[in-house]
C-alpha cells in the first residue's frame, strides 16, 4: 500500500540550528516525492520536489530509495520557517497525491 | 504561480441541508481537480479525483451520493455536501493540476460547520 509517514508531529528548534524533518514512504514502484508547506493562515504550497533536486529557501531533500526516505533539511533555521510541512507521494503515471500527517516546525528566537 | 480559489472560506449550515463549495482555477486550465478533507491535527485525506467532463473517481469509503462532485469546465469544480450532518463538519480543500501535471495548486480551504 502507498503510505507516507512523518513521525514527528512537532519539531522545535532554535534559530540558527539545523533542521531535519523526517519523511518515509511505502511504495513498490518509482514514486515522485514532494514537500508542501503551509504557513500560518495561508494555503498549502509546493516547497520542493525530488526530481528538481533544487534548494528552495535553503531547504533540500534527497530521495533515498534504499531507506525509502525523503527527509527535508536546512542547515540554519530561521524564524520565518515556522510552518506546517507535509511530505507527499505521487505514484508515477497517476495524478493522486498521498500526504503524510504533517510536521509542525517551530523556530524559536 | 497558478491560483486556485475556493468559495466560501467558511460556511455554517443546519443539519439536513445541502451546501455547495466551489473550486476555481483562476489563471490556468485545470485538467484534474482533487477534493480533500482534513480533520483537526490530521493529514489531508483524498476524497475524490475529477477530470473535466467525466464522473469523479471516489476513494474507498467516500459516499458518492453524499459528496457530489461536478467538474463541468476546465476552471470549475464543485463539491456539494448533501443532507449534511454534524459529523460532516470539517475542513475541505481542493487542488488542481494543469496539463503538465508537474505541480498541484491548492485552494485556501473551506471550513464547514454543520449545526
Amino acid at each position: 500500500a502507498q503510505r507516507v509517514t512523518q513521525p514527528e508531529k512537532l519539531l522545535s528548534v532554535f534559530k540558527g540550528a539545523p533542521v531535519e524533518l523526517k519523511c518515509n514512504y511505502s511504495y513498490s514502484g518509482s514514486p515522485e516525492l514532494f514537500w508542501y508547506v503551509q504557513y500560518s493562515r495561508q494555503r498549502l504550497q509546493l516547497l520542493l520536489r525530488h526530481i528538481s533536486r533544487e534548494s528552495i529557501k535553503g531547504f533540500t531533500a534527497d530521495l533515498n530509495k534504499g531507506e525509502t526516505s525523503f527527509h527535508l533539511k536546512k542547515p540554519f533555521a530561521q524564524e520565518e520557517d515556522s510552518a506546517m510541512y507535509y511530505c507527499a507521494l505521487r505514484a508515477s503515471g497517476t495524478y493522486k497525491y498521498i500526504f503524510g500527517t504533517g510536521t509542525r516546525l517551530k523556530v524559536l528566537a | 504561480g497558478a491560483v486556485v480559489s475556493q468559495h466560501p472560506s467558511r460556511v455554517i449550515c443546519k443539519s439536513g441541508t445541502s451546501v455547495k463549495i466551489e473550486c476555481r482555477s483562476l489563471d490556468f486550465q485545470a485538467t484534474t481537480m482533487f477534493w480533500y478533507r482534513q480533520f483537526p491535527k490530521q493529514s489531508l485525506m483524498l476524497m475524490a479525483t475529477s477530470n473535466e467532463g467525466s464522473k469523479a473517481t471516489y476513494e474507498q469509503g467516500v459516499e458518492k451520493d453524499k459528496f457530489l462532485i461536478n467538474h463541468a469546465s476546465l476552471t470549475l469544480s464543485t463539491l456539494t455536501v448533501t443532507s449534511a450532518h454534524p459529523e460532516d463538519s470539517s475542513f475541505y480543500i481542493c487542488s488542481a493540476t494543469g496539463t503538465d501535471n508537474t505541480e498541484a495548486f491548492f485552494g485556501q480551504g473551506t471550513r464547514l460547520t454543520v449545526v
